[in-house]
């Protein structure tokens, strides 16, 4: 069974700090990753991606992987209140159920004012 | 442009019945992608496809079927409902199969009672 794990949290921080979020998962074969921010009652919003090792910054956001860890990670610098949400962590394998995305759980960021 | 949309928002069944959910993809995309989700949990992949044919079907029973149109518009039918099935169902569409470009509708959420 492949899967992406992730601490459902709630992850509290307060505003304009660092939110730094985690995701590991178990196929080693995973190609690419990706982080979406989901608002409660609505559908995820791609926020990034990463397929190389080490990071990626857009804008506060930074994604970081370590394929030899199975690990990805998603930073929020200067956090707002806007950015409360859950994050989910998906990973893209090719395999015979085709070219699919795989999510965690998601983790809920609380950030307060 | 228009982006991913999918009728009905809401719906509501009993056990037993069958249900027909459906999806048009942004203009000029040509994969679409269903995922089921639970409440408080991440999406999971039930089908893609592209160019009107499955490239791709994630862990779900017979009683979940798909298929695309012409037009690169879909439909999610499902037979002899649960209660379990009840969740929000998202569609989402592509350029291509790869998820780099992909996009999620607003969803349908459907209540089995």
């Amino acid at each position: 069974q492949k899967e992406v794990e992730q601490n459902s949290g709630p992850l509290s921080v307060p505003e304009g700090a660092i939110a730094s979020l985690n995701c590991t998962y178990s196929d080693r074969g995973s190609q690419s990753f990706f982080w979406y921010r989901q608002y409660s009652g609505k559908s995820p919003e791609l926020i990034m991606f990463i397929y190389s090792n080490g990071d990626k910054e857009d804008g506060r956001f930074t994604a970081q992987l370590n394929k030899a860890s199975q690990y990805v990670s998603l930073l929020i610098r200067d956090s707002q209140p806007s950015d409360s949400a859950t994050y989910l962590c998906a990973v893209n394998t090719l395999n015979n159920a085709g070219n699919m995305l795989t999510f965690g759980g998601g983790t809920r960021l609380m950030v307060k004012p | 442009d228009a982006g991913v949309t999918q009728s009905p928002t809401h719906l509501i069944k009993t056990r037993g019945q069958h249900v027909t959910l459906r999806c048009s993809p942004i203009s000029g995309h040509k994969s679409v992608s269903w995922y089921q989700q639970v409440l408080g949990q991440g999406p999971q992949f039930i089908f893609q496809y592209y160019e009107k044919e499955e490239r791709g079907r994630g862990n779900f029973p017979d009683r979940f079927s798909a298929r695309q149109f012409p037009n690169y518009s879909s439909e999610l039918n499902v037979n002899a409902l649960l209660l379990g099935d009840s969740a929000l169902y998202l569609c989402a569409s592509s350029l291509v199969v790869v998820p780099e470009t992909q996009y999620f509708g607003p969803g349908t959420r459907l209540l089995v009672l």
